[in-house]
């Protein structure tokens, strides 16, 4: 069964600083990965998506992630964070239309980012 | 192009009463799927609905129902609430083309209260 893993419930960052968000996930075959962010009380807005080819993917407001197959990870990354990137972060893992996405994507737990002035 | 949309945005019940959630998907989207999110929880996938069946449901109680309508649109029956049913509703959609990788399209959710 695919499953997700990110092991920060809790991230504290200066504003300005460089953030890292980790994601490790199970999959048996080859993953489609995504990056969602969750304001408060909002709904789950798309960052970005590794489907196939450069590992390295660009997402919205100056995110990047990169898939890392030996390591099994899809880590979240921003160079300067700012204070309106305080929110929920989750990363999921996709499957086939059929079987294997019958429940759509599996999520993390999610990780808390919060930023320090 | 209009998102996902949710109704209503907010609902507040007590024990023992029905919830009825609403969820527009994206226009040509044909899947709809329900996540309940509740405090320390994280998404936990509810429902499944694709061309108006029932294809896959997650580990709740039978009191979690819904339907897909003709128009793609659904539903979200919660009945005899309990107050551990509090929680956002999330609905999501995506069509065939999507769902081959899984990627889903979020509404803004539905906060149920229970009191």
């Amino acid at each position: 069964a695919q499953s997700v893993t990110q092991p920060d419930i809790h991230i504290t960052v200066s504003e300005g600083a460089s953030l890292e968000l980790r994601c490790n996930y199970s999959y048996g075959a080859t993953p489609y990965l995504f990056w969602y962010v969750q304001s408060p009380g909002q709904g789950l807005q798309l960052l970005l998506k590794y489907f196939s080819g450069d590992t390295l993917v660009q997402g919205i407001k100056g995110f990047e992630a990169e898939f890392k197959r030996s390591q099994s990870s899809f880590n979240l990354r921003k160079p300067s964070v700012h204070w309106s990137d305080a929110a929920e972060y989750f990363c999921a893992v996709g499957g086939t239309y059929s079987g294997g996405g019958a429940d759509g994507l599996t999520f993390g737990k999610g990780t808390h980012l919060i930023i320090q002035p | 192009e209009a998102g996902v949309t949710q109704s209503p945005t907010h609902l507040i019940k007590t024990r023992g009463q029905q919830a009825t959630l609403r969820c527009s998907p994206i226009s040509g989207h044909t899947s709809v799927y329900w996540y309940q999110q509740a405090l320390g929880l994280g998404l936990q996938f509810l429902l499944w609905y694709d061309e108006g069946e029932e294809r896959n449901r997650g580990n709740f109680p039978p009191r979690f129902s819904g339907r897909q309508f003709p128009n793609y649109s659904s539903e979200l029956n919660v009945n005899a609430l309990e107050l551990e049913d509090s929680a956002l509703y999330l609905c999501a959609s995506n069509t065939k083309r999507t769902g081959i990788t899984g990627e889903l399209f979020f509404g803004e959710g539905s906060r149920l209260t229970v009191l």
